[in-house]
């Protein structure tokens, strides 16, 4: 069955530098992939989609790429703030030509310190 | 935040009671979602709806049923709560723009089974 893989340990990063998070998934491959911020006691926010034929797509200080022979997905936020500081998910499509579902990893926790 | 109000916000029942927990929208999407989120499984798919009358059943939809009578309103029912069931309950909508849209979540309600 698909599976999605997160580090599951939290990032720590001083204020200003580049946060680089990981999302690795196994046995299929999603049309598309999405990402989503969490903050506690909230429910998750969308952020940013790409595609299987988009190697990268960008938002303000977002950047995310999709690796479709790595299986893998990064997600960088340039110029970190303490702002910045929540639980970010990745999402990538049900599978199964069955894009009606999202599959989320559990989630990588970032904290951004000044 | 798309319209979405969940209720109730919080509850506390006992094993062996049933639970209803209400999802409902102000701007009449045509899919909506029920997830559960626990620590170390993240974001699970419980069912899910694509129109009225029309459900199907998610990752752990074992212990849960739905309903969707009206378009804006799409109930989840414990029929019978179990302790394991004590989790974070989260909906989301759907935006009709394509096969690829970005989800929506309701704000979550806490449910403690004791």
């Amino acid at each position: 069955s698909q599976k999605i893989e997160q580090n599951s340990e939290a990032l720590n990063i001083q204020e200003g530098k580049t946060a680089t998070l990981t999302c690795n998934y196994t046995n299929y491959s999603p049309a598309y992939l999405q990402w989503y911020r969490q903050d506690p006691g909230r429910g998750p926010v969308f952020l940013l989609l790409i595609r299987e034929n988009e190697k990268e797509k960008r938002k303000e200080r977002l950047k995310v790429t999709f690796d479709t022979t790595l299986k893998q997905s990064l997600f960088h936020i340039t110029a970190s703030q303490p702002a910045d500081s929540a639980t970010y998910l990745c999402a990538p499509e049900g599978g199964n030509y069955n894009t009606d579902k999202l599959i989320f990893g559990t989630g990588t926790r970032l904290q951004v310190f000044p | 935040d798309a319209g979405i109000t969940q209720s109730p916000r919080h509850k506390v029942t006992e094993t062996g009671t049933p639970v209803t927990l209400r999802c409902h929208q102000t701007e009449n999407h045509r899919y909506m979602y029920w997830y559960r989120q626990d620590p170390g499984h993240g974001l699970r798919l419980i069912h899910y709806s694509y129109g009225v009358k029309d459900t199907d059943k998610g990752e752990v939809s074992d212990g849960y049923s739905v309903s969707r009578s009206k378009t804006e309103d799409f109930l989840l029912t414990l029929e019978s709560a179990t302790s394991s069931q004590t989790s974070v309950y989260f909906c989301a909508i759907r935006k009709d723009r394509g096969l690829m849209d970005e989800q929506y979540f309701g704000p979550g309600t806490r449910l403690t089974v004791t």
